[in-house]
């Protein structure tokens, strides 16, 4: 079956501009997560979704916000962008409610701020 | 607080050797540790995983070993071969804390021909 996707591939914005990107996970599954991947920082949380609530969210400030909709799509938003905000952003999409199991990464959004 | 993090950030292993990847860890909670796959301009790739109550898994040509002493675990590549290429992270997982994962930094594994 088809993996998870996200579009766009790459992204540039200009600071202070809103950015908002997509991820559609595997079929069936119901959690989407979310992740910033920076080569300073690592892979960060950022928040999950499960059948359209909000779970988890990581430490990251309210310009972050997100979705899921009820074929469990997600879309991340970001606002007011930052030069600091350049990033991998990716998505994982797991079948499982909390519970330890595979999560299937997309490829990713390369996000450049500028 | 929650953190993982590596060792080493760079290992260089010749073709068929075996390669050995670390990990601290520090959050005593976490009940299930991961180790991911990054190759460039993919997301993560799952390997394998291990409970904490476990000290050893294997898989294919893989093996992770967890000593919850002194909080460490380590994958293991047998034979490594060029298409192990890659960066290797560790996670670590909470049950009943929803899909957070928490990832170490990473170590670069380049296998030299």
């Amino acid at each position: 079956k088809a993996g998870v996707t996200q579009t766009p591939r790459y992204l540039i914005k200009t600071r202070g501009q809103q950015v908002t990107l997509s991820c559609s996970p595997i079929s069936g599954h119901r959690s989407v997560s979310w992740y910033q991947q920076t080569p300073g920082q690592g892979l960060q949380f950022l928040f999950e979704y499960f059948s359209e609530t909000q779970r988890n969210k990581g430490n990251f400030p309210g310009r972050f916000s997100g979705r899921q909709f009820s074929n469990s799509r997600s879309e991340m938003n970001v606002s007011t962008l930052e030069l600091g905000d350049s990033a991998l952003y990716l998505c994982a999409s797991s079948s499982t409610g909390g519970v330890a199991g595979e999560q299937y990464f997309g490829p990713g959004t390369r996000l450049t701020v500028t | 607080g929650e953190s993982v993090g590596l060792h080493l950030p760079t290992l260089s292993v010749q073709e068929g050797d075996n390669s050995i990847i670390n990990c601290a860890y520090s959050n005593s909670a976490s009940d299930y540790f991961i180790w991911y796959k990054q190759e460039s301009g993919k997301g993560p790739q799952f390997i394998i995983d291990i409970r904490s109550n476990m000290d050893k898994r294997q898989g294919q040509r893989v093996t992770v070993l967890l000593n919850k002493t002194v909080k460490h675990l380590s994958l293991q590549i047998a034979a490594t071969q060029p298409g192990d290429s890659a960066v290797y992270f560790c996670a670590e997982f909470v049950t009943g804390g929803g899909n957070k994962l928490t990832f170490g930094t990473g170590t670069q594994l380049k296998v030299e021909l």
